[in-house]
């Protein structure tokens, strides 16, 4: 099966700790997008890369950091710099080759 | 600079009646224009794009959406709603970077 895949669903964080998402996808595309949602806020854009061993910082990266080290892989690391984590995180991959963006099914980060 | 902005955080209708979800646009270049639906605790699936040509678009589970570069709208239509409907529902835009920016989207309730 083809898709994008998120990993864990759900996930809780002490205050101090830094987390890291995972985000995976098997279609062959070259862009991979952050985005945090909170309600009635839409969607915002943490990180985005378009390209293996490059990334660029999107709206809200502050307290964030990614990697992308492999075509397939786009993990978001939450630092303790962020100060207020909890909301759902949604992993996107697409753009430009396919002119749409498809997105994973979320993780829920909850800040205990 | 790209914007969206989705008249109406909650819309409210009966089963079997017309669904109409508004969504205005600004672009500096002409518009890639998405929709996106979210069922709780899910990520986004993909209802319908615009990028060029016709400018009334179908998508899946019978929604359409229609381009009116007049009227800078892109608005999201259903002939008769189901229950299976009630969902969250975003427009978005592409910049020329091909990122998304989105609107803060429209809760649909669909009642018996």
């Amino acid at each position: 099966d083809g898709g994008i895949t998120q990993s864990p669903k759900y996930l809780f964080r002490k205050e101090g700790q830094n987390v890291t998402l995972s985000c995976e996808q098997n279609l062959n595309h070259d862009a991979m997008y952050w985005y945090r949602q909170d309600p009635g806020q839409g969607l915002r854009l943490i990180y985005y890369s378009q390209i293996v061993n490059d990334f660029q910082k999107g709206d809200i990266a502050e307290g964030y950091s990614v990697s992308r080290e492999k075509k397939e892989s786009f993990p978001l690391t939450v630092t303790s710099a962020q100060k207020n984590p909890t909301a759902f995180y949604l992993c996107a991959s697409g753009g430009h080759s396919t002119d749409t963006q498809y997105f994973g099914p979320g993780t829920r980060l909850t800040v205990l | 600079a790209q914007s969206v902005t989705q008249l109406g955080s909650h819309v409210s209708v009966s089963e079997g009646a017309l669904v109409l979800l508004r969504c205005n646009y600004s672009s500096s270049v002409p518009p890639y224009l998405f929709w996106y639906v979210q069922y709780p605790n899910q990520g986004l699936q993909l209802l319908l794009k615009y990028t060029t040509g016709a400018t009334l678009v179908k998508g899946i589970n019978g929604f359409e959406a229609e381009f009116k570069k007049s009227e800078t709208s892109f608005h999201l239509t259903k002939p008769s709603a189901h229950m299976s409907d009630a969902a969250e529902y975003f427009c978005a835009v592409s910049d020329p970077t091909d990122k998304l920016i989105f609107g803060t989207g429209t809760r649909l309730q669909v009642f018996p």
